[in-house]
């Protein structure tokens, strides 16, 4: 079993919709849960992150973290086509990166419709 | 700020041969870089840890003879992919964390990519 899996999609909805993406886990150790963005050719992009449990909101992005079903979320409200890209989770155990690696989901691609 | 850079950005090269990529941190200082690298619908893997002065960290499974990493200054770390197989060809990565950070996670800065075709 993979440590974090995720659809890869690829998810293509209309502009203006609520999109919704999902990672699920199997490392209970895991405590900083983040999601990253990555256009075509380019390097991720910190996009939000969430310590622990619960939900953290920014402008249109919403990220959600469930410890006990060990299920992470990121939702995005009102999509525009600069919105598609590749969305990675990827989540880590201790706060230092010398310390714990970052494992990465294989992302997900989106394509926002105009 | 926090600009990373990699070069070239694309590349293909002959099977048997060596090939260097640059990771450099534009606009400040790194104390460690990393090196991951990418599969088309697959995670990014961490290959190695890299810093400043001393000798990378390979991950498991990650062969050190083969990809080669230098760290020779605080702004520039190298990766070379030694007698490149087809296999080889994939996006590789870097990052770069600020010098005088301990190393939080997030602060970790991503370059743009390399993608490496081996014929």
């Amino acid at each position: 079993q993979k440590e974090v899996e995720q659809d890869p999609g690829p998810l293509s909805v209309p502009e203006g919709a609520i999109v919704s993406l999902n990672c699920t886990y199997s490392n209970s150790a895991f405590q900083y849960f983040m999601w990253y963005r990555q256009y075509s050719r380019k390097g991720p992009e910190l996009l939000m992150y969430t310590y622990s449990s619960g939900n953290k909101e920014d402008g249109r992005f919403t990220a959600q973290v469930d410890k006990s079903s060990k299920y992470i979320s990121l939702f995005i409200r009102d999509s525009q086509p600069s919105d598609s890209a590749t969305y990675l989770c990827a989540m880590t155990s201790g706060r230092y990166s010398s310390a714990s690696k970052i494992i990465f989901g294989s992302g997900t691609r989106l394509s926002i419709r105009p | 700020g926090a600009v990373v850079s990699q070069h070239p950005s694309r590349v293909i090269c002959k099977s048997g041969t060596s090939v260097k990529i640059e990771c450099r941190s534009l606009d400040f200082q790194a104390t460690t870089m990393f090196w991951y690298r990418q599969f088309p619908k697959k995670s990014l893997m961490l290959m190695a840890t890299s810093n400043e002065g001393s000798k990378a960290t390979y991950e498991q499974g990650v062969e050190k003879d083969k990809f080669l990493i230098n760290h020779a200054s605080l702004t520039l770390s190298t990766l070379t992919v030694t007698s490149a197989h087809p296999e080889d060809s994939s996006f590789y990565i870097c990052s770069a964390v600020p010098l005088g950070d301990r190393g939080i996670w997030y602060e970790q800065y991503f370059g743009p990519g390399t993608r490496l075709t081996v014929t």
